[in-house]
Protein backbone atom coordinates (compact mmCIF):
# COMPACT_ATOMS: atom_id res chain seq x y z
CA UNK A 1 0.00 0.00 0.00
CA UNK A 2 1.03 3.46 -0.97
CA UNK A 3 1.66 5.13 2.30
CA UNK A 4 3.32 7.64 4.26
CA UNK A 5 4.52 6.71 7.89
CA UNK A 6 5.60 8.58 10.81
CA UNK A 7 6.87 7.83 14.03
CA UNK A 8 6.00 8.73 16.90
CA UNK A 9 1.88 9.49 16.35
CA UNK A 10 2.04 11.29 19.74
CA UNK A 11 5.16 12.70 21.91
CA UNK A 12 4.85 14.27 25.38
CA UNK A 13 8.87 15.92 26.39
CA UNK A 14 10.65 18.70 28.36
CA UNK A 15 11.71 21.97 27.24
CA UNK A 16 15.69 20.76 25.56
CA UNK A 17 15.47 17.69 25.18
CA UNK A 18 16.63 17.01 21.73
CA UNK A 19 13.67 14.78 19.79
CA UNK A 20 13.28 12.79 15.91
CA UNK A 21 10.29 12.64 14.13
CA UNK A 22 10.27 10.22 11.36
CA UNK A 23 8.99 9.90 7.81
CA UNK A 24 9.10 7.42 5.33
CA UNK A 25 7.38 7.35 2.33
CA UNK A 26 7.04 4.29 0.00
CA UNK A 27 6.12 5.94 -3.49
CA UNK A 28 9.69 6.69 -4.63
CA UNK A 29 8.51 10.29 -3.86
CA UNK A 30 11.52 12.91 -4.77
CA UNK A 31 9.62 15.30 -2.98
CA UNK A 32 9.33 15.59 0.88
CA UNK A 33 8.10 18.21 2.82
CA UNK A 34 7.20 18.63 6.78
CA UNK A 35 4.17 20.84 8.04
CA UNK A 36 3.00 22.18 11.48
CA UNK A 37 -0.61 23.18 11.79
CA UNK A 38 -1.97 25.10 14.60
CA UNK A 39 -5.42 26.35 15.00
CA UNK A 40 -6.51 28.77 12.88
CA UNK A 41 -3.38 29.10 11.38
CA UNK A 42 -3.34 26.10 9.12
CA UNK A 43 -0.50 24.53 7.65
CA UNK A 44 2.76 26.01 7.11
CA UNK A 45 5.99 24.60 5.70
CA UNK A 46 8.75 24.40 7.97
CA UNK A 47 11.50 22.18 5.39
CA UNK A 48 11.02 20.78 2.68
CA UNK A 49 13.38 18.36 -0.07
CA UNK A 50 13.41 17.81 -3.61
CA UNK A 51 15.73 15.06 -3.68
CA UNK A 52 18.64 13.48 -1.39
CA UNK A 53 20.96 15.99 -0.05
CA UNK A 54 18.74 18.81 -1.55
CA UNK A 55 17.12 20.75 1.05
CA UNK A 56 15.55 24.39 1.81
CA UNK A 57 13.22 26.52 4.34
CA UNK A 58 10.10 26.60 4.22
CA UNK A 59 7.75 29.52 6.17
CA UNK A 60 8.66 28.49 9.53
CA UNK A 61 12.12 27.08 9.77
CA UNK A 62 13.52 28.37 13.30
CA UNK A 63 14.13 25.31 15.45
CA UNK A 64 14.31 22.56 13.10
CA UNK A 65 16.27 20.62 11.22
CA UNK A 66 16.12 18.14 8.60
CA UNK A 67 18.36 15.52 6.46
CA UNK A 68 18.12 13.53 3.70
CA UNK A 69 20.40 11.27 3.02
CA UNK A 70 17.90 8.67 1.74
CA UNK A 71 15.28 8.94 -0.62
CA UNK A 72 12.60 7.38 1.62
CA UNK A 73 13.51 8.86 4.74
CA UNK A 74 12.98 13.05 5.84
CA UNK A 75 13.28 13.04 9.52
CA UNK A 76 12.20 16.21 11.46
CA UNK A 77 15.01 17.27 14.27
CA UNK A 78 14.33 19.74 17.44
CA UNK A 79 17.77 20.12 18.88
CA UNK A 80 16.15 21.99 21.83
CA UNK A 81 12.41 22.32 21.89
CA UNK A 82 10.47 24.80 23.16
CA UNK A 83 6.87 25.10 24.49
CA UNK A 84 5.95 26.89 20.99
CA UNK A 85 6.60 24.12 19.10
CA UNK A 86 3.91 22.18 20.73
CA UNK A 87 2.10 21.23 17.27
CA UNK A 88 0.51 18.86 15.18
CA UNK A 89 3.38 17.51 12.49
CA UNK A 90 2.95 16.49 8.98
CA UNK A 91 5.38 14.71 6.70
CA UNK A 92 4.29 14.72 3.40
CA UNK A 93 5.52 13.71 -0.61
CA UNK A 94 4.69 14.20 -4.40
CA UNK A 95 5.75 13.33 -7.31
CA UNK A 96 6.56 17.03 -8.59
CA UNK A 97 3.93 18.72 -9.99
CA UNK A 98 1.29 16.12 -8.26
CA UNK A 99 -0.50 16.41 -4.92
CA UNK A 100 0.97 15.37 -1.61
CA UNK A 101 0.43 12.44 -0.29
CA UNK A 102 0.42 13.23 4.01
CA UNK A 103 1.64 11.24 7.05
CA UNK A 104 -0.97 10.59 9.57
CA UNK A 105 0.84 13.57 11.73
CA UNK A 106 2.49 13.91 15.01
CA UNK A 107 0.79 15.22 17.61
CA UNK A 108 4.14 16.88 19.77
CA UNK A 109 3.66 18.27 23.22
CA UNK A 110 6.42 20.04 25.23
CA UNK A 111 6.51 21.28 28.31
CA UNK B 1 3.55 39.68 1.69
CA UNK B 2 1.72 35.86 1.12
CA UNK B 3 -1.77 35.38 2.09
CA UNK B 4 -4.70 33.18 1.46
CA UNK B 5 -8.00 33.79 2.67
CA UNK B 6 -10.88 31.35 2.81
CA UNK B 7 -13.93 31.72 5.13
CA UNK B 8 -13.48 29.86 8.41
CA UNK B 9 -16.85 28.34 8.72
CA UNK B 10 -19.61 27.37 6.83
CA UNK B 11 -23.02 25.31 6.96
CA UNK B 12 -25.06 23.82 4.68
CA UNK B 13 -28.03 21.03 4.59
CA UNK B 14 -27.95 17.77 3.24
CA UNK B 15 -28.21 17.10 -0.62
CA UNK B 16 -27.62 20.84 -1.09
CA UNK B 17 -24.72 22.18 -2.98
CA UNK B 18 -21.99 24.73 -1.02
CA UNK B 19 -19.23 26.99 -2.45
CA UNK B 20 -16.55 27.36 -0.75
CA UNK B 21 -13.82 30.04 -1.69
CA UNK B 22 -10.86 30.98 -1.89
CA UNK B 23 -8.53 34.26 -2.59
CA UNK B 24 -4.67 34.51 -2.73
CA UNK B 25 -2.17 36.92 -3.06
CA UNK B 26 1.17 34.72 -3.71
CA UNK B 27 4.79 35.86 -5.34
CA UNK B 28 4.75 32.87 -7.69
CA UNK B 29 1.83 30.59 -9.09
CA UNK B 30 2.59 26.92 -9.80
CA UNK B 31 -1.23 25.85 -9.06
CA UNK B 32 -3.53 25.94 -6.32
CA UNK B 33 -5.20 22.86 -4.02
CA UNK B 34 -7.88 21.84 -2.77
CA UNK B 35 -7.65 19.03 0.43
CA UNK B 36 -10.19 17.86 2.50
CA UNK B 37 -9.50 17.22 6.02
CA UNK B 38 -11.76 15.27 8.85
CA UNK B 39 -10.90 16.07 12.46
CA UNK B 40 -7.91 14.27 13.73
CA UNK B 41 -6.83 12.91 10.10
CA UNK B 42 -4.53 13.67 7.76
CA UNK B 43 -5.00 16.01 4.59
CA UNK B 44 -6.52 14.30 1.50
CA UNK B 45 -6.35 15.70 -1.75
CA UNK B 46 -9.31 16.63 -3.62
CA UNK B 47 -8.76 18.87 -6.58
CA UNK B 48 -5.93 20.65 -8.83
CA UNK B 49 -6.35 23.34 -10.82
CA UNK B 50 -3.29 25.45 -12.93
CA UNK B 51 -5.16 26.85 -15.69
CA UNK B 52 -8.00 29.29 -15.57
CA UNK B 53 -11.41 27.54 -15.68
CA UNK B 54 -13.36 24.60 -14.15
CA UNK B 55 -12.23 21.59 -13.48
CA UNK B 56 -15.12 18.72 -12.49
CA UNK B 57 -14.59 15.47 -10.43
CA UNK B 58 -17.64 13.71 -9.24
CA UNK B 59 -19.21 15.80 -6.73
CA UNK B 60 -16.87 18.05 -6.35
CA UNK B 61 -15.97 20.76 -8.64
CA UNK B 62 -12.93 23.94 -8.21
CA UNK B 63 -12.63 26.74 -10.29
CA UNK B 64 -9.68 28.81 -10.89
CA UNK B 65 -9.14 32.51 -12.36
CA UNK B 66 -5.60 33.73 -11.81
CA UNK B 67 -6.17 37.21 -13.01
CA UNK B 68 -8.66 37.71 -9.73
CA UNK B 69 -6.48 35.76 -7.57
CA UNK B 70 -9.75 33.44 -6.77
CA UNK B 71 -10.72 29.77 -6.57
CA UNK B 72 -13.87 28.04 -5.30
CA UNK B 73 -14.24 24.71 -4.77
CA UNK B 74 -17.99 23.48 -5.34
CA UNK B 75 -19.31 20.42 -3.68
CA UNK B 76 -22.51 19.01 -5.07
CA UNK B 77 -25.12 16.57 -3.38
CA UNK B 78 -23.93 16.99 -0.16
CA UNK B 79 -23.47 14.41 2.61
CA UNK B 80 -23.38 14.19 5.74
CA UNK B 81 -19.81 12.62 6.05
CA UNK B 82 -18.46 15.72 3.58
CA UNK B 83 -18.51 17.50 7.00
CA UNK B 84 -14.78 18.49 7.37
CA UNK B 85 -12.07 21.06 6.66
CA UNK B 86 -11.25 22.10 3.25
CA UNK B 87 -8.12 23.06 2.72
CA UNK B 88 -6.59 25.88 -0.49
CA UNK B 89 -3.36 25.58 -1.43
CA UNK B 90 -1.20 27.70 -3.75
CA UNK B 91 1.86 25.86 -4.48
CA UNK B 92 4.89 28.19 -5.82
CA UNK B 93 8.51 28.39 -6.01
CA UNK B 94 8.28 26.10 -9.15
CA UNK B 95 6.43 23.62 -7.02
CA UNK B 96 8.54 23.42 -4.37
CA UNK B 97 6.54 26.36 -1.64
CA UNK B 98 3.12 25.88 -0.41
CA UNK B 99 1.01 27.87 1.00
CA UNK B 100 -2.21 26.76 3.11
CA UNK B 101 -5.32 28.67 4.13
CA UNK B 102 -6.48 28.07 7.22
CA UNK B 103 -8.93 25.99 6.16
CA UNK B 104 -12.88 26.02 6.51
CA UNK B 105 -14.43 23.91 8.15
CA UNK B 106 -17.89 22.95 6.75
CA UNK B 107 -20.88 21.69 8.66
CA UNK B 108 -23.18 19.38 6.87
CA UNK B 109 -26.63 19.48 9.03
CA UNK B 110 -29.41 16.41 8.13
Amino acid sequence: EAQVTQNPRYLITVTGKKLTVTCSQNMNHEYMSWYRQDPGLGLRQIYYSMNVEVTDKGDVPEGYKVSRKEKRNFPLILESPSPNQTSLYFCASKKQGYEQYFGPGTRLTVT
Amino acid sequence: GQNIDQPTEMTATEGAIVQINCTYQTSGFNGLFWYQQHAGEAPTFLSYNVLDGLEEKGRFSSFLSRSKGYSYLLLKELQMKDSASYLCAVASGGGFKTIFGAGTRLFVKA
